[in-house]
């Protein structure tokens, strides 16, 4: 079955570092990925989408990457800020075995301290 | 442009009752998915419906779970008869196409079973 993975243990780093997230997938080919933000209480928030044929995408201060040989999605935030501090969720979808649907990884935490 | 809606908020019910979730759709989306989010787990897709039509519900309890998204009003996601296992957040998204297209999700609705 399909399976999306994300670091489970919270990442903590100091304000101006570069945090990056790891997403991981297996039994899937997904056609994009998407990356959102959720804070406690909230609804997730859109940030990137990458598609198969794309190996990676900016926004202002995020990149993404995305690796299909790799199976793996890699998320950057540049000079982070405790404003950053949130749960990043990586969503696949498209892809035969997919349907309509946006699968979702549990999410990482991120902690930017001052 | 107001985004998702979702109402009520927050919803208590007893083990056997009805809950009624709402959401209205950012003007102009005619696409709408729910999720489910259990405690420490990630969100799990339920249904997705375009207007009058649902077009994927392989993720939603084939018991007692029922959505619409009507010509007019907000779409329902209905569960009967509820258990405790119920009881987590629900929420809502909807996109202007199906597929890869950005969504934007509500709040969510958190339901509590006692």
């Amino acid at each position: 079955s399909q399976k999306i993975e994300q670091n489970s243990e919270a990442l903590n780093i100091q304000e101006g570092k570069t945090a990056t997230l790891t997403c991981n997938y297996t039994n899937y080919s997904p056609a994009y990925l998407q990356w959102y933000r959720q804070d406690p209480g909230r609804g997730p928030v859109f940030l990137l989408l990458i598609r198969e044929n794309e190996k990676e995408k900016r926004k202002e201060r995020l990149k993404v990457t995305f690796d299909t040989t790799l199976k793996q999605s890699l998320f950057h935030i540049t000079a982070s800020q405790p404003a950053d501090s949130a749960t990043y969720l990586c969503a696949l979808g498209g892809g035969s075995n997919s349907g309509y649907a946006l699968n979702f990884g549990k999410g990482t935490s991120l902690l930017v301290t001052p | 442009n107001a985004g998702v809606m979702q109402n009520p908020r927050h919803l208590v019910r007893r083990r056997g009752q009805e809950a009624r979730l709402r959401c209205s759709p950012m003007k102009g989306h005619s696409h709408v998915y729910w999720y489910r989010q259990l405690p420490e787990e990630g969100l799990k897709f339920m249904v997705y419906l375009q207007k009058e039509n649902i077009i994927d519900e392989s993720g939603m309890p084939k018991e007692r779970f029922s959505a619409e998204f009507p010509k007019e009003g907000p779409s329902i996601l209905r569960i009967q008869q509820v258990v405790r296992g119920d009881s987590a957040a629900y929420f809502c998204a909807s996109s202007v196409q199906g597929g890869q297209s950005e969504a934007f999700f509500g709040q969510g609705t958190r339901l509590t079973v006692v």
